[in-house]
Formats: C-alpha cells, sequence, structure tokens
C-alpha cells in the first residue's frame, strides 16, 4: 500500500482563492519532506525542501509568501498556494523520505492536479 | 548546474519488443541515479536505483545501467507489454545535497500497443 498519503488529489478554484494540499507519511517518520511542481510534459522541479519543527528551504525562484509550507508533525507536512492564480496550474507532488543510512527510501504521493479559473 | 535530459520523448513500440530510454546528465558528481515508472495524473514509482560506485542494477524485465565518467544511463526493458505504458523519468541525486533533493529529466512517454 502506499506509504505517503497526498490529497486532494484534484482541485479547482477561483483566482484570488488559497488551496492546502497535505502530505502525510502514513507508517514511517519523515523529518524531511519535499515538494515538486509539475507542468505538462514537463519535469518534476523540486521547490521546497520541508523540515520538521523549522522553516522550509525553498529553491531559486519559489516565492515563500506564496507557496506556504508547514511541517508541525513527523507525518505531515502542508503546502498553501496562497492567493492562486491560472498560472499556479500544475501538478503538485510531494515525497518524504524514511529509514537510514542504506536502508533510507524515498516515496513520493500521489499528486495533486491544481486547477485555477 | 546540473541538467538532466531523457531521449526519446516518446516512444511507441508493439507489445513483444525489447526497447532502450536514454539518459543523459552534464555533472558526473552525483550519489545516485534512479529512474520513475509515472502514470497520467498519479505519483512516482520508483523502479530502479543505481549507487555511483554501480555500473547496473536489473529487476524483473528491466535493467538499467550507469556510466557516471560519460554521464549517461540506459533503461531497458525487455518483451514490452501494454502495461508498461507510462513515463518514465530518471533523476539524479547531487553530490552535496540532501536526500531527496532530486533533479529529474523531463521524462519519456512510453505507449507500447497490442
Amino acid at each position: 500500500g502506499a506509504v505517503v498519503s497526498q490529497h486532494p488529489s484534484r482541485v479547482i478554484c477561483k483566482s484570488g482563492t488559497s488551496v492546502k494540499i497535505e502530505c502525510r507519511s502514513l507508517d514511517f517518520q519523515a523529518t524531511t519532506m519535499f515538494w515538486y511542481r509539475q507542468f505538462p510534459k514537463q519535469s518534476l522541479m523540486l521547490m521546497a525542501t520541508s523540515n520538521e519543527g523549522s522553516k522550509a528551504t525553498y529553491e531559486q525562484g519559489v516565492e515563500k509568501d506564496k507557496f506556504l509550507i508547514n511541517h508541525a508533525s513527523l507525518t505531515l507536512s502542508t503546502l498553501t498556494v496562497t492567493s492562486a492564480h491560472p498560472e499556479d496550474s500544475s501538478f503538485y507532488i510531494c515525497s518524504a523520505s524514511g529509514g537510514t543510512g542504506n536502508n533510507e527510501k524515498l516515496f513520493f504521493g500521489s499528486g495533486t492536479q491544481l486547477s485555477v479559473l | 548546474k546540473q541538467e538532466v535530459t531523457q531521449i526519446p520523448a516518446a516512444l511507441s513500440v508493439p507489445e513483444g519488443e525489447n526497447l532502450v530510454l536514454n539518459c543523459s546528465f552534464t555533472d558526473s558528481a552525483i550519489y545516485n541515479l534512479q529512474w520513475f515508472r509515472q502514470d497520467p495524473g498519479k505519483g512516482l514509482t520508483s523502479l530502479l536505483l543505481i549507487q555511483s560506485s554501480q555500473r547496473e542494477q536489473t529487476s524483473g524485465r528491466l535493467n538499467a545501467s550507469l556510466d557516471k565518467s560519460s554521464g549517461r544511463s540506459t533503461l531497458y526493458i525487455a518483451a514490452s507489454q501494454p502495461g508498461d505504458s507510462a513515463t518514465y523519468l530518471c533523476a539524479v541525486r547531487p553530490i552535496g545535497t540532501s536526500y531527496g533533493k532530486l533533479t529529474f529529466g523531463q521524462g519519456t512517454i512510453l505507449t507500447v500497443h497490442p
């Protein structure tokens, strides 16, 4: 079964509203989670690294005030797209790392398709 | 800056064919390279992970090779099936980055028709 749960899987919203996406690790504790964005027929681009109990680290060019990330517990990270606009329409995917050393693995959520009207 | 390129962008083959997907990366300073499968509108499933010290990995009908010095990897799929139809992504973890910070290629869309 899935070890990283992401929801909603699809959301349609009006321009100017905010949308929250949740990413949960189901059977392991994830001190670090990652948020990616994927435009149609393009590659996944890392947006930010989410660290439990501290501020997220954003990649160059990603607006931290627009994409709010909260990693309040070892099993939950949320991405909030604030004041969404049509250009924010994209596929957002989270991932979480579990295990240590050679047993460390990376698990991906099933993604969220955001459509801003 | 690390760049990952996948060729071809799309591939359509009849069932039963063996096929090769290509991935190249510009900076050989990597920890590892992974191949993923992505179904439409879905997340990613890890297929194979090759550490930088390894040359290849195999899982069932899949074989991935890595030539770090030349910045190339191939994914070989034997006896392709319609169920193999998906987008295949390769990704590298650059040296000096934390686990999970991957640089992805743009993917190869594979269609296997009966």
